[in-house]
Parts: structure tokens; sequence; C-alpha cells
């Protein structure tokens, strides 16, 4: 069973537009997320996360929206640049209680950035 | 600070030959965690280790494989008698024992012809 989804597999937007990326989990134990970008040949690199006892989450140009209720967790880019074209995968863990932390991730969004 | 290293980055072995990948996680981080991951799917856990300790293993890890930490540094994953599905691309993270942010290597590409 799927219990991180990213149901969009690709997104277009423009050079200095806003990038928003949307996530969806099923797993009311999971109590931390995060969001990593992937370019072609390297590994997934960590780019922003949140904790479920916050809803909004900044750091420069990226903010990590939480909305616990509605189990959904959206990944803002603004404004979007070129480089910021990669893969974008968010991923959930169970941080309390001795999981381990591990992660479970979505599929992925790809972004293209044109400019 | 150097990151989290793999070696191999690429490894092409023929269906049933047995293969070992080494992961160096980064020096001061005491969890280190394996994953596994295919063409248009997110990574996929397979286990993890705190210190020399293998915690947990996911049901996606069958006998054919066993992964090792020995001395609580390096790890090495192996997998025995390999199968075309065993194809795929083989991610290594480590983290401090806060458990998160997971920092990713570079993976090792398998290929089984």
């Amino acid at each position: 069973d799927q219990q991180v989804k990213q149901n969009s597999p690709s997104l277009s937007v423009q050079e200095g537009r806003i990038s928003i990326l949307n996530c969806d989990y099923t797993n009311s134990m999971f109590d931390y997320f995060l969001w990593y970008k992937k370019y072609p040949a390297e590994g997934p690199t960590f780019l922003i996360s949140i904790s479920s006892i916050k809803d909004k989450n900044e750091d420069g140009r990226f903010t990590v929206f939480l909305n616990k209720s509605a189990k959904h967790l959206s990944l803002h880019i603004v404004p979007s640049q070129p480089g910021d074209s990669a893969v974008y995968f968010c991923a959930a863990s169970v941080d309390t209680g001795g999981y381990g932390n591990k992660l479970v991730f979505g599929a992925g969004t790809i972004l293209r950035v044109k400019s | 600070d150097t990151g989290v290293s793999q070696d191999p980055r690429h490894k092409i072995t023929k269906r049933g030959q047995n293969v070992t990948f080494r992961c160096d996680p980064i020096s001061e981080h005491n969890r280190l965690y394996w994953y596994r991951q295919t063409l248009g799917q997110g990574p996929e856990f397979l286990t993890y280790f705190q210190n020399e300790a293998q915690l947990e293993k996911s049901r996606l890890l069958s006998d054919r494989f066993s992964a090792e930490r020995p001395k609580g540094s390096f790890s090495t994953l192996e997998i025995q008698r390999t199968e075309q599905g065993d194809s795929a691309m083989y991610l290594c993270a480590s983290s401090s024992v806060g458990g998160q942010p997971q920092h990713f290597g570079d993976g090792t590409r398998l290929s089984i012809l």
C-alpha cells in the first residue's frame, strides 16, 4: 500500500513564478515530513522538513505547509529558477517510539522550470 | 565535510552472481540506512543500523540479502545469487542520533544481465 502519494508525475512552471508540489499521506502515525530534491545520477538531497507540531516551515525560497487534518503537505518554491528543475520526493517518518526513523517516500514529481 | 560515499557507482553482473556494495557514512553519524529505488518510484527502505547493531529489516530484504556494519563505521550490502528483479539503484543514507534528516549517497546502480 502506498502510504505517501505524489499524484502529479510532473509540473512545468515559468521562471520567476511559484512552484507548488503536493503530497498526501495515509498513515496518521507519521510525525515528521521531509522534501528531497534529486538530480539525474545523484542521490536525493535534503531540502526542507517539518514536524507534525507545526503547520509551516520556511527556508529561503522554500516553504513547506502541513495540513494534518487533511493528511496533506505541499512545497512552495518562490521564485522558481531553472536550477530548481529536478525530481522532488516527499518523505515521511515516525520519529517517536523507537521506530527508527525510516523514511517512506512518494514516487516523486518532476519539476521543470522554463526560462 | 565529506558526504555519504558509495562504491561502486555502477555494477553490471550476470544473473546468479554475488555482489557487494560499500557505504561510508558521514563520519559523526551513528545511524546508517539502505534503500532501494527502481525506475519511476521513490526509494524503499531495506534496513538500518544504529552503530553496529542492525535494528530493522524490511520484508523486501529476502534471505539473499545481507548487510553488515562491523565496527559501526562503513557498511556493506551483499546480494547472493542475483536475479533480474534485483536491478535497481541501491542508496545508502546516514543520520545523527536524532534521526533526521537523512543524508544520501549517490547510490550504486546494479544491472543484472
